[in-house]
């Protein structure tokens, strides 16, 4: 079955240390993003990507980094500079859409990593 | 800017309608989603309504656009305990870079 898979599901780390979570997706989608999702607010933007070795920083990119050597994956590592990293971390993807128009092209999700920064 | 608002929560008996109202600011949003999550889940498509639509119905989902009042709702006939998540609306503001924006989501209750 065709799917987005992020790993851990739970992560636990002390203050000060970089982390990296995984997103790997089997869907053939060309763009992938990266969410924060806080209690009671909407998801908010970090880094996207819609094509191999290119990608743009989201609303709230700092204090994070990326990278886009595959198609498939597309890691995020919260870096001992993201001043409150705890939080429920999504991927997604979807069809890129180059041109203008009305395209759906709705986002795919995978189930969540939740970091822990103690 | 944009911006996408919700209720926090609503609460409902199982067997009634649940309405869950979204409005949006980007009148160039083409297609508008409702997505569903699960706790400790990621977020589900549950459906989308294509801007030159007022309505779209799915089994016991109905989506109602009013474009002139930039309001979006979608209601869940007969409502189970199996509903019981958070759902999120989202726009598109445009069509390139596929930038979504989400409304801080719905917690819907379903009390037996």
């Amino acid at each position: 079955d065709g799917g987005i898979t992020q790993s851990p599901k739970y992560l636990f780390r002390k203050e000060g240390q970089n982390v990296t979570l995984s997103c790997e997706q089997n869907l053939n989608h060309d763009a992938m993003y990266w969410y924060r999702q806080d209690p009671g607010q909407g998801l908010r933007l970090i880094y996207y990507s819609q094509i191999v070795n290119d990608f743009q920083k989201g609303d709230i990119a700092e204090g994070y980094s990326v990278s886009r050597e595959k198609k498939e994956s597309f890691p995020l590592t919260v870096t001992s500079a993201q001043k409150n990293p705890t939080a429920f971390y999504l991927c997604a993807s979807s069809i890129a859409v180059w041109t203008g128009g009305a395209h759906n092209s709705p986002l795919h999700f995978g189930n969540g990593t939740r970091l822990t920064v103690t | 800017g944009e911006d996408v608002e919700q209720s926090l929560f609503l609460s409902v008996r199982e067997g009634d309608s649940s309405v869950i109202n979204c409005t949006y600011t980007d009148s160039s949003s083409t297609y508008l989603y409702w997505y569903k999550q699960e706790p400790g889940a990621g977020l589900q498509l549950l459906t989308y309504i294509f801007s030159n639509m007022d309505m779209k119905q799915d089994q016991r989902l109905t989506v109602l656009l009013n474009k002139k009042d930039k309001h979006l709702s979608l209601r869940i006939a007969d409502t189970q305990t199996g509903d019981s998540a958070i759902y999120f609306c989202a726009e598109i503001p445009d069509n390139y870079g596929q930038n979504f924006v989400f409304g801080p989501g719905t917690r819907l209750s379903v009390l037996p």
